[in-house]
């Protein structure tokens, strides 16, 4: 069964500085990864995907991430954030074409 | 806009009345998804279709829910006799490929 662990449940960080939101999978097979951003009261908006090829992906809003098959990891990055990024963001992983298994998630919250 | 869409986006109801919610997938995707998402948590897959074919049910969907998607097209899903742990934010998503498109979300108090 595949399972998603998000290693930090809230991020604080000051504007401008970089960041990084960790997400590790469990699975036996090969996976398709994602990132997701919610702002409140909102769905779920996609970020970036990876499914195959290079393992650096680059998404909307300056984010990227990086996956890693030996240390089961997709963890997302931004050199330099910005207050609007204070979102909730979502680590998902998908066996195919079929149901996503989520994180719980990390909320990040930029502070002037 | 053609992205994802639910109705209604706001549902209060007291305990024990059927609620239905709807939605309305990008029109050229084939498979719709539904999840539901509780405070503080990531979204959890209820059930999924390809066309008008339920393909998967969670066991999170008891025998109290039920999901149509009679013409491949847009989505029922229809919850009978509302308990307050139904509260949540119900999630719809489509997908032509492998990446999945959400849609805001309709979100149930139970009173």
């Amino acid at each position: 069964a595949q399972s998603v662990t998000q290693l930090d449940s809230q991020v604080p960080v000051f504007e401008e500085a970089p960041v990084e939101l960790r997400c590790n999978y469990s699975s036996s097979v090969s996976v398709y990864l994602f990132w997701y951003v919610q702002y409140p009261n909102q769905g779920l908006q996609l970020l970036l995907k990876y499914l195959s090829g290079s393992t650096l992906v680059k998404g909307i809003n300056g984010f990227e991430a990086e996956f890693n098959k030996s240390q089961t990891s997709f963890h997302l990055r931004k050199p330099s954030v910005h207050i609007s990024d204070t979102a909730e963001y979502f680590c998902a992983v998908s066996e195919g074409a079929e149901k996503l298994v989520f994180g719980k998630g990390t909320k990040l919250t930029v502070n002037p | 806009d053609t992205g994802v869409s639910q109705d209604p986006r706001h549902k209060i109801t007291k305990r024990g009345q059927n609620v239905t919610f709807r939605c309305d997938p990008i029109s050229e995707h084939n498979r719709l998804y539904w999840y539901r998402q509780t405070l503080g948590q990531g979204p959890e897959f209820l059930t999924y279709f390809q066309n008008e074919a339920q393909l998967e049910k969670s066991r999170l969907l008891s025998d109290r829910f039920s999901a149509e998607r009679p013409k491949g097209s847009f989505s029922t899903l229809e919850i009978q006799r509302t308990e307050q742990g139904d509260s949540a934010m119900y999630l719809c998503a489509s997908s032509g490929n492998y990446e999945q498109y959400f849609g805001p979300g309709t979100r149930l108090t139970v009173t």
